[in-house]
């Protein structure tokens, strides 16, 4: 009954390296997507993938590029990691037509 | 541009009342609107939809309303537990671009006993 899977669950970067994040959900979802939650700012998106093959920009894209490696799997890359980007990183996914989203645990990521 | 406002951000009731949570969107027509539980350190986990056709909908202790025309919806948790202290997150959902919903901040709700 695992959902949505996301590694790792915390990473601290230091100023200018890189990282991807994983997500993986098991529930044959078509939509996936990357949220960051900051304090008093709510879930804003990142980016997301309507279905596999297809990824847009959300609300908050810049400094981010993902990936929908097939159905299952949705990462999202810091290339150059800033300081600006400590948050708390959601993945999700939900099926066709209007249902709730399906979130994975978070990555709280620092960046020092 | 469209803006999200949950009630004020924490609210205190006591054990055995009703918490009432409100939420109001402007510059927006969504096709159906979500609500969401999130616990410290986890992600929001999803608890009621409700389309723009429905005026209301229940599950267990749970009742949201939907208003099209005041662009506000209701989130009710009736006979309230120490166990429903948590932050609620409501979600309006788009007709176009099917499943890319936009989040409200949240309203942090404590139940005491």
């Amino acid at each position: 009954n695992a959902g949505v899977t996301q590694t790792p669950k915390f990473q601290v970067l230091k100023t200018g390296q890189s990282m991807t994040l994983q997500c993986a959900q098991d529930m044959n979802h078509n939509s996936m997507y990357w949220y960051r939650q900051d304090p008093g700012m709510g879930l804003r998106l990142i980016y997301y993938s309507a279905s596999e093959g297809t990824t847009d920009k959300g609300e908050v894209p810049n400094g981010y590029n993902v990936s929908r490696l097939n159905k299952r799997e949705f990462s999202l890359r810091l290339e150059s990691a800033a300081p600006s980007q400590t948050s708390v990183y959601f993945c999700a996914s939900s099926g066709q037509g209007a249902y709730g989203y399906t979130f994975g645990s978070g990555t709280r990521l620092t960046v020092v | 541009s469209q803006k999200i406002e949950q009630n004020s951000e924490a609210l205190n009731i006591q054990e055995g009342k009703t918490a009432t949570l409100t939420c109001n969107y402007t510059n927006y027509s969504p096709a159906y609107l979500q609500w969401y539980r999130q616990d410290p350190g986890r992600g929001p986990v999803f608890l009621l939809l409700i389309r723009e056709n429905e005026k209301e909908k229940r599950k267990e202790r749970l009742k949201v309303t939907f208003d099209t025309t005041l662009k506000q919806s209701l989130f009710h948790i009736t006979a309230s537990q120490p166990a429903d202290s948590a932050t609620y997150l409501c979600a309006l959902g788009p007709r176009t671009n099917a499943g890319k919903s936009t989040f409200g901040d949240g309203t942090t709700l404590t139940v005491k006993p």
